[in-house]
């Protein structure tokens, strides 16, 4: 069976980072890209950026270029999405997401990131 | 980057009618990468349909996708409990991908 499972709810100051955790399925992780979608209630649905974790390169919205970081742990299966420079609107839920050729087919459960002074 | 506007944002029916969502994209959307997605309070989006008219595994029939360059539908006939819920659609040809902003399924 395919899943994803990801790190707990936080919460965060503004200026800090966040990094959000998404465990793949051995299916999942070496025959798939992971991406990261985030949704917060003014915002929508946003794509942050995704990586194929058996080539370790990622690819970023230009929105966030300067503030995040998707990498891979091939060792544990794990795909890690760092977030820089927090602010009270990147509050949201984020997932992770399997990116195949039929487009965002397996979700995570999602983590909540709330950012507050 | 490629906008996608849905169209109603809400649309208020019955179970048995049925539904036409719409979609519309600012550009066209290349090989009609376009999904579907349906999402319940507290739960994450689900895949329905993909590339526009193909229905992702254990999607019923009652629910269909169709379109292309910048206009794209999703169809549900008869409405079961089930189906009232938030759908978005997203485009992935283009980079970055985008998604609308939804339509919520209410009962009415």
């Amino acid at each position: 069976q395919v899943h994803l499972v990801q790190s707990g709810a936080e919460v965060k100051k503004p200026g800090s980072s966040m990094k959000v955790s998404c465990k793949a399925s051995e299916g999942i992780f070496n025959n798939y890209g992971i991406s990261w979608v985030r949704q917060a209630p003014v915002q929508g649905l946003e794509w942050l950026g995704g990586i194929i974790p058996v080539l370790g390169t990622g690819n970023y919205a230009q929105k966030f270029q300067d503030r995040v970081t998707i990498s891979a742990d091939e060792s544990s299966r794990t795909v890690y999405m760092e977030l820089s420079s927090l602010r009270l609107d990147d509050t949201a839920v984020y997932y992770c997401v399997r990116d195949s050729p039929r487009a965002f087919d397996v979700w995570g459960q999602g983590t909540l990131v709330t950012v507050s002074s | 980057d490629i906008v996608l506007t849905q169209s109603p944002g809400t649309l208020s029916l019955s179970p048995g009618e049925g539904a036409t969502l719409s979609c519309t994209t600012s550009q066209s959307v290349s090989t009609s990468y376009v999904a579907w997605y349906r999402q319940k309070p507290g739960q994450a989006p689900s895949l329905l349909i993909y590339a526009a008219s193909s229905r992702a595994p254990g999607v019923p029939d009652r629910l269909s996708g169709s379109g292309s360059g910048t206009d794209f539908t999703l169809t549900i006939s008869r409405l079961e409990p089930e189906d009232f819920a938030v759908y978005f659609c997203q485009q992935y040809g283009s980079s970055p991908h985008t998604f609308g902003q939804g339509t919520k399924l209410e009962i009415k």
